[in-house]
């Protein structure tokens, strides 16, 4: 199994709600990623999580909270989020340290559209 | 900081011609990436580039690395429509892995028939 499985594919969300992306892989990796990606930009690194532990945030702000509750899941939740947070949220995994031929696994990504 | 500039932004270019896409990063780094991403999808791996002088090939596409210029490129051969796509160069901020990747901003590549 190679894949990086994200849900929903889709998110519709006002402004008020609370709601959570989920994201799984069961390729042993323990380094898990978020990254946020608007229309037509490159993706943007928000969280790593190494060993389940949280050890990158690029200064996300506090609406996005990540969980990483085993080494097989990592979530991203979602509150009070304002309309620019529209985009495609990915998720990623890799082993922590790279070997030849090293690289993430990206998954499908959530469309995220905040209204 | 990290900084990875990609050229050119946007291309669009015929069948049957050849083009390479230039990818510049601002610090050492010895792996680099690239991907390509289809409207609407997440990304494909198409190579990773792990020291300098690497080369790999893949059908019409062929990526090389030269650290010392901090440089990549991906040359296109004999384009043909189904490469129609953005492709990204990433590039990790230090060795090892797990400290996430920097991306360019792109190149938006259109092959008219």
């Amino acid at each position: 199994d190679t894949e990086v499985t994200q849900t929903p594919k889709h998110l519709v969300m006002g402004m008020t709600n609370k709601k959570s992306l989920k994201c799984e892989q069961h390729m042993g990796h323990r380094a898990m990623y978020w990254y946020k990606q608007k229309a037509k930009k490159p993706p943007e690194l928000m969280f790593v999580y190494s060993y389940e532990k949280l050890s990158i945030n690029e200064s996300v702000p506090s609406r996005f909270s990540p969980e990483c509750p085993n080494s097989s899941l990592l979530n991203l939740h979602l509150h009070a989020l304002q309309p620019e947070d529209s985009a495609l949220y990915l998720c990623a995994s890799s082993r922590l340290v790279f070997g030849q031929d090293e690289k993430l696994f990206f998954g499908s990504g959530t469309q995220l559209s905040v209204l | 900081e990290l900084k990875v500039e990609q050229n050119p932004l946007f291309l669009s270019m015929q069948e049957g011609k050849n083009y390479t896409i230039y990818c510049n990063y601002s610090t050492t780094s010895d792996r680099l990436y690239w991907y390509r991403q289809d409207p609407g999808k997440s990304l494909e791996s198409l190579f990773v580039l792990l020291s300098n002088g690497a080369v790999k090939q893949e059908g019409r596409l062929m990526a090389s690395l030269d650290t010392k210029a901090r440089l990549s490129t991906l040359h296109i051969t004999a384009a043909v429509h189904d490469l129609s796509a953005t492709y990204f160069c990433a590039v990790e901020d230090s060795g090892g892995g797990a400290d996430g990747l920097t991306f360019g901003k792109g190149t938006h590549l259109i092959i008219q028939p």
